[in-house]
This record gives C-alpha cells, structure tokens and sequence, in this order.
C-alpha cells in the first residue's frame, strides 16, 4: 500500500505570492491533517479535515487555508506569504481515530 | 489549550544502554499518546502509542507508560542501537487518530558506539 504522497518536495516563493500544497492521503484513510514544522516552534497543527470537511484548525492566521476532495487527496493554500513562513510542511493521513502517518513534507522557502 | 512539555532536549547513551524520555501534559480530556520518530531529512513515523485505559505497552524493545494522575507519559528503549539515534517527538490528542495532535519539542537521542 502506497503512503501519504505529498508534491511538490521542495518550492521557493518570494514574498508576497501564494502557494498551493498537495497531499494524497493512504488509500482508505480519510482524515488528512496538516503540520508545520519549523526549528523553533517544532511541530505544529494547521487543521483537520474528514469526509471534506474541516473537523478541526490550529492557531494560524487566516492566510493558512485548506480544503479536501471527495476522494480524500488534501491542499493547503498560503496566500501573501511571508519569510517566517518557511518550513517543512507535512501531511499526515489517518484511517479515523487509528494513528496518523506522515508524509515527506513540502519544503518551502519564501525569499 | 492543551501544552506538552518533553525532557530532556538532547539525550546520549552508549550503545547497549537504556534510554528514557519523559513528556508531561496539561489537557486531562488527552487520551492518545503516540511517539514518532524522525531521522534527518525524513518524515515523522510512528513508532508507538498508547491509549489512556492502558498504563503500559510494549513493542520489542520498545515501551511507553502512562500515568494519567500525573499527567505524564514515557518512551523506554532498551538495548539501544546506532540506528536508534534519530529526533524523538512525543505527543497529545483527545482522540485516538490524527485529530490534532499537540507534540513535545523533540528529543535528539544519539547513540554512542
């Protein structure tokens, strides 16, 4: 069984502009959550969703937005992004209430 | 909302020893505790869990307790290996799944050959 697919691995933005993250989820699993890890604030939650609808949301500013297809795949949006927005963001896919797999990360560098 | 604090921050064993890391958090509604693993460069994975009607569990040579009164959990690895060396993160969540998991700030376990 194929894990939690997330593309592109690595971008660079520039100040300013959007971004557009995917992830596909295991087969099967249909809650997907989305973390930010940085080095100094560590891993931290964004949001939930399951059955494509968000079911829960960390403390992040409006700018972080996401949303889920019927088939479970996953996006997140940041929109005018920022330089501390740099992180490894990571998707995470679980068969509801059973544990949560990660994903490689997208690795964004805003310039 | 819910904070979990992880001790300590940098961990070094010879191989072959023990290693503990202990993880303390504030929301009494938590009742799954997974521990993941991160090597560098790679994704988080899941190495361990435990949910709060079981005060123990083990894998190998592997184990994680629970102490739902304290509000404190811990990750045991016995016979450490050079491969055990990796950034360890503990973590809370009032479900059993992948609904918002609060994480400690990791622990860099090296093992010393």
């Amino acid at each position: 069984k194929a894990g939690v697919t997330q593309t592109p691995r690595y971008l660079i933005k520039t100040r300013g502009q959007q971004v557009t993250l995917s992830c596909s989820p295991i087969s099967g699993h249909r809650s997907v959550s989305w973390y930010q890890q940085t080095p100094g604030q560590g891993l931290q939650f964004l949001f939930e969703y399951f059955s494509e609808t968000q079911r829960n949301k960390g403390n992040f500013p409006g700018r972080f937005s996401g949303r889920q297809f019927s088939n479970s795949r996953s996006e997140m949006n940041v929109s005018t992004l920022e330089l501390g927005d740099s992180a490894l963001y990571l998707c995470a896919s679980s068969l509801d209430r059973v544990g949560a797999f990660f994903g490689q990360g997208t690795r964004l560098t805003v310039v | 909302g819910e904070n979990v604090e992880q001790h300590p921050s940098t961990l070094s064993v010879q191989e072959g020893d023990s290693a503990v890391i202990k993880c303390t958090y504030s929301d009494s509604a938590s009742n799954y505790f997974p521990w993941y693993k991160q090597e560098l460069g790679k994704r988080p994975q899941l190495i361990i869990d435990i949910r709060s009607n079981v005060g123990e569990k083990k894998d190998q040579r592997i184990a994680v307790t629970l102490n739902k009164t304290a509000k404190h959990f811990s990750l045991h690895i016995t016979e450490t290996q050079p491969e055990d060396s990796a950034v360890y993160f503990c973590a809370a969540s009032r479900s059993f799944g992948n609904e918002k998991l609060t994480f400690g700030t990791g622990t860099r376990l090296t093992i010393i050959p």
